[in-house]
């Protein structure tokens, strides 16, 4: 069936230092893919998505890249800051829409 | 973005007890709500999808007696978890999709933290 797999946490890196959070998934059909953000109590907030293979999603200084030869949508940032702290997720909805599918969660702590 | 507003965002309250959470669409329609647990350090398990006007659809292991759900309208679902137990305290996420799109892009509420005593 189809299925998120991201990699375990916590994650703690200086600021400005460079981030990867590997995302990579299971799925019949085409995708959509997500990175949705989790800052302290609070709830989840969509960081970007890819709707299609070779899509590039960007916000905030943050992309992923559908890649569909290596089923990933590894999430980059350059240059992170502390105010990047939070939980990261990564998802999937089937071509159908039929339902989401949510990735464990990574944490990112940075520190100044 | 379509903003979704859940309340309370913090509810406290005696076993046994019933608690309702309120999930709105502020700004669109949402014919279909989801209704998600997140446990400490795991990712959120979806409990149920909510269906405006139909009976909601739940997930395996997932009791509907307890958690009971109900999709008045458009813009409204409620979760009320009935007859609470200590380990019913959790954080719980509501979800919905614009009515009508295709980019399945899902809006979340803020969540709501309930803790039973």
């Amino acid at each position: 069936g189809d299925s998120v797999t991201q990699m375990e946490g916590p994650v703690t890196l200086s600021e400005e230092a460079f981030l990867t959070i590997n995302c990579t998934y299971t799925a019949t059909g085409y995708p959509s893919l997500f990175w949705y953000v989790q800052y302290p109590g609070e709830g989840l907030q969509l960081l970007l998505k890819a709707t299609k293979a070779d899509d590039k999603g960007s916000n905030k200084g943050f992309e992923a890249t559908y890649r569909k030869e290596t089923t990933s949508f590894h999430l980059e940032k350059g240059s992170v800051q502390v105010s990047d702290s939070a939980v990261y997720f990564c998802a999937l909805i089937p071509g159908n829409f039929n339902k989401f599918y949510f990735g464990s969660g990574t944490k990112l702590n940075v520190k100044p | 973005g379509a903003v979704v507003s859940q309340h309370p965002s913090r509810v406290i309250c005696k076993s046994g007890t019933s608690v309702k959470i309120e999930c709105r669409s502020l700004d669109f329609q949402a014919t279909t709500m989801f209704w998600y647990r997140q446990f400490p350090k795991k990712s959120l398990m979806l409990m149920a999808t909510s269906n405006e006007g139909s009976k909601a659809t739940y997930e395996q292991g997932v009791e509907k007696d307890k958690f009971l759900i109900n999709h008045a309208s458009l813009t409204l679902s409620t979760l009320t978890v009935t007859s609470a137990h200590p380990e019913d305290s959790s954080f719980y996420i509501c979800s919905a999709r614009v009515t009508g799109t295709n980019t399945g892009e899902l809006f979340f509420g803020e969540g709501s933290r309930l803790t039973v005593l």
